[in-house]
């Protein structure tokens, strides 16, 4: 089974602190997605990625970036924290595909900044 | 913009009856999924179906796909309260090979 494992469940970080949330996938997908996830709005699609240090910007990048060094590893990087950037994280990874292939889900990182 | 919309936004049943949820969406599509989160939990894939597919079967799950009315249907069938849970239709489009979630119905099946 596929397991996309995200580095902590619950985060909590001060405004204006530069924030690091890290995914890792063991079942070599080439593409890798990071989500947003808030009440009533759905899940958000914020930076993907399909290779090694590439990545295209999703509905929500503003505030963001990523990076992608390995294959297995996806890092969200929020460069100074802000209060509405609290939400559920959701990293997800998939296979390479001509049509889109199912998402595999991490447990998410649930993230306060105060 | 949602890609795909669910109804209803929320849905309360009794064990062994039936759940239906119901997907509209905007655009052609190559394919729609549908996914369950767990509260506090990742989203897990439940089913894909595809364009040319009017109908797909996975255990008590049945799905069906209108591409001419844009929409889909989730049938759980004899729901346990194991299956509490939201549930997401998920498509991409064939301009693009995002995946575009709707805001999910939640079910809550009473035991």
């Amino acid at each position: 089974d596929v397991k996309v494992t995200q580095s902590s469940r619950y985060l909590v970080k001060r405004t204006g602190e530069k924030v690091f949330l890290e995914c890792v996938q063991d079942m070599d997908h080439e593409n890798m997605f990071w989500y947003r996830q808030d009440p009533g709005l759905g899940l958000r699609l914020i930076y993907f990625s399909y290779d090694v240090k590439m990545k295209e910007k999703g509905d929500i990048p503003e505030g963001y970036s990523v990076s992608r060094e390995k294959k297995e590893r996806f890092s969200l990087i929020l460069e100074s924290a802000s209060t509405n950037q609290t939400s559920m994280y959701l990293c997800a990874s998939s296979s390479a595909g001509t049509d889109n292939q199912p998402q595999h889900f991490g447990d998410g990182t649930r993230l306060s900044i105060l | 913009s949602q890609q795909g919309e669910e109804d209803p936004q929320a849905l309360s049943i009794q064990e062994g009856e039936n759940a239906t949820m119901n997907c509209s969406y905007k655009t052609s599509i190559n394919n729609l999924q549908w996914y369950r989160q767990n509260s506090g939990r990742g989203l897990v894939h439940l089913i894909l179906i595809r364009s040319n597919e009017r109908e797909k079967h996975s255990g008590r799950l049945r799905v069906t796909l209108d591409t001419s009315k844009k929409s889909s249907s989730l049938l759980i069938t004899a729901s346990r309260a194991a299956d509490t849970a939201s549930y997401f239709c998920a498509t991409d489009w064939t301009g693009g090979f995002k995946t575009i979630f709707g805001a999910g119905t939640r079910l809550f099946v009473k035991a």
